[in-house]
């Protein structure tokens, strides 16, 4: 199956300081990810769509500034969190897409293991 | 995308079938339903999807009725191992939005 891979899988952090978050397709050519996250005992909820070469579509209420996004290949996006504070320490999870010949995408969204921020 | 509705938690009992039901009365024509679940601590998996037959693979069979008003994920001989949060969806496959949307889903615990 499809493998997506996420780094670092846990992080400490100072409270101001910017963390940054990988998100790889292993096997696979992502030209869309998404970037989620989740906090203790709530579902996930989707930040922003990453699409390959282009600026990131954001959900409402997420701060574009804060949460860099950058997808600069097939396979690679990055989630910035820029000036991190306690409050976003959170579980951020990224899906890919996998593209399927033709340009099609196959249906399934394959998800990475998850990064765990704590802001102290 | 189309609401889901499904019950907060269940319990099954060990080498048991689980029935896990989900109900979308406000799916469209072309939504699939889709299902995930999420071990504690880790991304959630993609265990199957449909959008009008019954569908089964390694994982799990997916009964899904022929109004589409409703949709049932059979895991059929439970492991404790299968003790996670399972998410049914329902989206548009493939095109310029399918990003996935997750409600909070049923806490299945596997009991010995």
């Amino acid at each position: 199956g499809a493998v997506v891979s996420q780094h670092p899988s846990w992080v400490i952090c100072k409270s101001g300081t910017s963390v940054k978050i990988e998100c790889r397709s292993l096997d696979f050519q992502a030209t869309t990810m998404f970037w989620y996250r989740q906090f203790p005992k709530q579902s996930l909820m989707l930040m922003a769509t990453s699409n390959e070469g282009s600026k990131a579509t954001y959900e409402q209420g997420v701060e574009k500034d804060k949460f860099l996004i950058n997808h600069a290949s097939l396979t690679l996006s990055t989630l910035t969190v820029t000036s991190a504070h306690p409050e976003d320490s959170s579980f951020y999870i990224c899906s890919a897409a996998k593209v399927a010949g033709g340009g099609r995408t196959v249906g399934e969204l394959f998800f990475g293991e998850g990064s765990r921020l704590t802001v102290l | 995308d189309a609401k889901t509705t499904q019950p907060t938690s269940m319990d099954c009992a060990e080498g048991r079938a689980a029935n896990l039901p989900c109900n979308h009365s406000t799916i469209s024509g072309n939504e699939y339903v889709y299902w995930y679940r999420q071990i504690h601590s880790q991304g959630p998996q993609y265990i199957i999807h449909g959008l009008k037959n019954n569908e089964t693979n390694e994982m799990a069979s997916l009964i899904i009725t022929e109004d589409r008003k409703s949709s049932t994920l059979i895991l059929p001989h439970a492991t404790l191992r299968d003790t996670a949060v399972y998410y049914c969806i329902v989206r548009v496959a493939g095109g310029s939005n399918y990003k996935l949307t997750f409600g909070k889903g049923t806490l299945l615990t596997v009991n010995p």
